[in-house]
């Protein structure tokens, strides 16, 4: 089946630091990409998605594009802040229409010192 | 908008002892409805999906079993827990009509001891 693969964490950066959080996928035919964050003690939330290739997805200052000449689907932000501190997963959809599944990277948990 | 009450948010079972984790969901009708687990150091593992009342897919061989006794109703269960099955639990559901959104619980956190 199709599958995910995250950098491995921990990541530690300073305040204002750059962010990448790398994701590669296997996929037969071309699924939806997903990042999706936990913040400490909180569930899981959708921060952004692409739906086809070269689509990018943003929200709160994180960007991601959908290459499919590469597979990835890399979590990048030009300075992060402490707020940021959080596990991110990266996640693809896959399956038939009505029995979509969402697989999930393994996460990577970042925290950002002031 | 759609919702998922999950409880309890944590539990401490003994070994041996039997499960049972309860999600429902309001705000929608026919969802596809899931159980994810997610290991300490580890990513989250997709352990039951299911599609509609008595449903139930394992996508793992383990010591747990998933039923679907209401359209909105998804509960996981054990009838003896092991070391192993320590863990957080999400219930998460998809709905044909979310454009690819995923609704999550707010998890429950379970200790076998």
């Amino acid at each position: 089946g199709d599958s995910v693969t995250q950098m491995e964490g921990p990541v530690t950066l300073s305040e204002e630091a750059f962010l990448t959080i790398n994701c590669t996928y296997t996929a037969t035919g071309y699924p939806s990409l997903f990042w999706y964050v936990q913040y400490p003690g909180e569930g899981l939330q959708l921060l952004l998605k692409a739906t086809k290739a070269d689509d990018k997805g943003s929200n709160k200052g994180f960007e991601a594009t959908y290459r499919k000449e590469t597979t990835s689907f890399h979590l990048e932000k030009g300075s992060v802040q402490v707020s940021d501190s959080a596990v991110y997963f990266c996640a693809l959809i896959w399956g038939v229409q009505g029995a979509q599944k969402l697989v999930f990277g393994q996460g990577t948990r970042l925290t950002i010192n002031p | 908008s759609q919702t998922i009450h999950q409880w309890p948010a944590t539990l401490v079972q003994p070994v041996g002892s039997p499960l049972s984790l309860e999600c429902t969901v309001e705000g929608t009708s026919n969802p596809n409805l899931y159980w994810y687990r997610q290991a300490a150091g580890r990513g989250l593992q997709l352990l039951f999906y299911s599609v509609g009342i008595g449903q139930i897919s394992s996508e793992v061989p383990q010591n747990l079993s998933a039923s679907r006794p209401q359209d909105r109703q998804f509960i996981l269960s054990s009838k003896k827990l092991l070391l192993s099955d320590s863990g957080f639990y999400l219930c998460a559901l998809y709905w044909q009509g979310g454009a690819y959104g995923y609704t999550f619980g707010s998890g429950t956190r379970l200790t076998v001891v």
